[in-house]
């Protein structure tokens, strides 16, 4: 079946440091891809997404390509603030239909100042 | 705020019990999932309705049960709980348009403690 894998977190970086979170993915299809952002107490929030191959979701700073070749779809910034710190899940969902979201385990980033 | 409610949010119980969980979705949406956050499992899908009918199962226990209304709300009911259904419970919403495959959209969660 279709599978996430995210690098394993902890991560700790000082404020306005860069920042990379990989994803790669499983899937049969072409699978829409997603970043989702968990802040301590809270629920799973929509960072960005990308719907076919290279096209590049933004928000907030944030950016990832999804990558056929690689199946991948890093998480990156250019500076991170403490504001930042959260637990960020890569998600895939099938690309035919409304189908349920598959996660990664999820990687918590702790930025410090 | 996503526009997802999820009721309660916070419910502790005793091993045996059976409790509710209670989910209303974003104006119009009528896709309704359901997913389960614990710390060994990670995020795992659970059920999915459709405008009040079940389309998709996931790792959903025997015990565990939902149903979507007709006012698109839906509940998921928990039965004879254990200790390892201790978890955070969250729903989320998408509208489901044909041929498009929707963002979804999650509500806070209910955190179950069971005692």
């Amino acid at each position: 079946g279709d599978s996430v894998t995210q690098m394993e977190g902890p991560v700790t970086l000082s404020e306005e440091a860069f920042l990379t979170i990989n994803c790669t993915y499983t899937a049969t299809g072409y699978p829409s891809l997603f970043w989702y952002v968990q802040y301590p107490g809270e629920g799973l929030q929509l960072l960005l997404k990308a719907t076919k191959a290279d096209d590049k979701g933004s928000n907030k700073g944030f950016e990832a390509t999804y990558r056929k070749e690689t199946t991948s779809f890093h998480l990156e910034k250019g500076s991170v603030q403490v504001s930042d710190s959260a637990v960020y899940f890569c998600a895939l969902s099938d690309r035919v239909g409304n189908t349920p979201l598959v996660f990664g385990k999820g990687t918590r980033l702790s930025v410090i100042a | 705020d996503s526009g997802v409610t999820q009721t309660p949010k916070h419910l502790i119980t005793a091993t045996g019990q059976r409790v509710t969980l209670r989910c209303s979705p974003r104006s119009g949406d009528l896709s309704v999932y359901w997913y389960q956050q614990s710390l060994d499992q990670g995020l795992q899908f659970l059920i999915q309705y459709y405008n009040g009918e079940e389309r998709a199962k996931g790792n959903i226990l025997e015990r565990f049960s939902a149903q979507q209304f007709p006012d698109l709300h839906s509940e998921l009911n928990l039965s004879s709980l254990e200790l390892g259904d201790s978890a955070l419970y969250f729903c989320a919403s998408s509208a489901a348009q044909r041929g498009y495959t929707d963002t979804q959209y999650f509500g806070p969660g209910t955190r179950l403690t069971v005692l």
